[in-house]
């Protein structure tokens, strides 16, 4: 099946910028997803691409896509305090959210 | 709108008894899925349905039961929980093949 890695925890400064990586295996995926989720919550969905694009950016969030190394990274620039979560990356072979396979989650740990 | 609701948040059962996770929504959503959450696994996918009257396998259905007798609703069942169903389960909802999939806040089960 499908397999979607990300490595566990990352802790960076508040203001600096921080940037979150995913690899996956599947080469079809059609649609590469970020959930966001804050403690004793669901996921929340912060911005998606479609595969035949290669950025996307929304406000303080920035998404890279390359397909031929199977990768996709988050960026979030000025982090903030309140950016402290776990994201997850995900990955869906048919257009829209249903059925998606998902990582393993990074930690965002962001220090004062 | 009160989105996905899932009760309850918190349960504790001992091997071999049987419980329902409930899971209902509001927003008229055709598409309704149980996932699992589990340390260093992501969430997997336990069973979906695209409509009232269908149901499908996810990834990791066996000892899972799922029925979808409306649209709003779509109760989860243990039938004889065993330790390895200790997992944090969450229910997800989205209009067929939208990018966006609204989980509720999940049910903390441990099975001892």
């Amino acid at each position: 099946g499908e397999d979607v890695e990300q490595s566990l925890f990352l802790s960076v400064r508040e203001g600096d910028s921080s940037v979150i990586n995913c690899t996956y295996t599947d080469s079809s995926s059609t649609y590469l997803y970020w959930y966001k989720q804050e403690p004793g919550a669901g996921l929340q969905l912060l911005t998606y691409i479609f595969s035949n694009m290669d950025m996307k950016q929304d406000q303080r969030l920035t998404v890279l896509l390359n397909k031929k190394d199977k990768h996709l990274s988050l960026r979030i620039a000025d982090t903030q305090t309140g950016d402290s979560a776990i994201y997850f990356c995900a990955e869906s072979i048919f257009k829209g959210a249903n059925n998606l396979f998902f990582g393993t989650g990074t930690r965002l740990t962001v220090i004062p | 709108n009160a989105g996905v609701t899932q009760t309850p948040k918190f349960q504790v059962l001992k091997t071999g008894q049987s419980m329902t996770l409930q899971c209902a929504q509001d927003m008229n959503h055709e598409y309704m899925s149980w996932y699992r959450q589990d340390p260093g696994m992501g969430l997997r996918l336990i069973h979906y349905s695209v409509g009232a009257g269908i149901t499908d396998q996810g990834e990791v259905p066996n000892g899972y039961n799922v029925s979808r007798s409306t649209t709003e609703d779509f109760p989860l069942r243990l039938l004889s929980a065993a330790p390895s169903q200790t997992s944090v389960y969450f229910c997800a909802s989205s209009y067929f093949g939208d990018e966006k999939l609204f989980f509720g806040s999940g049910t903390q089960l441990s099975v001892l």
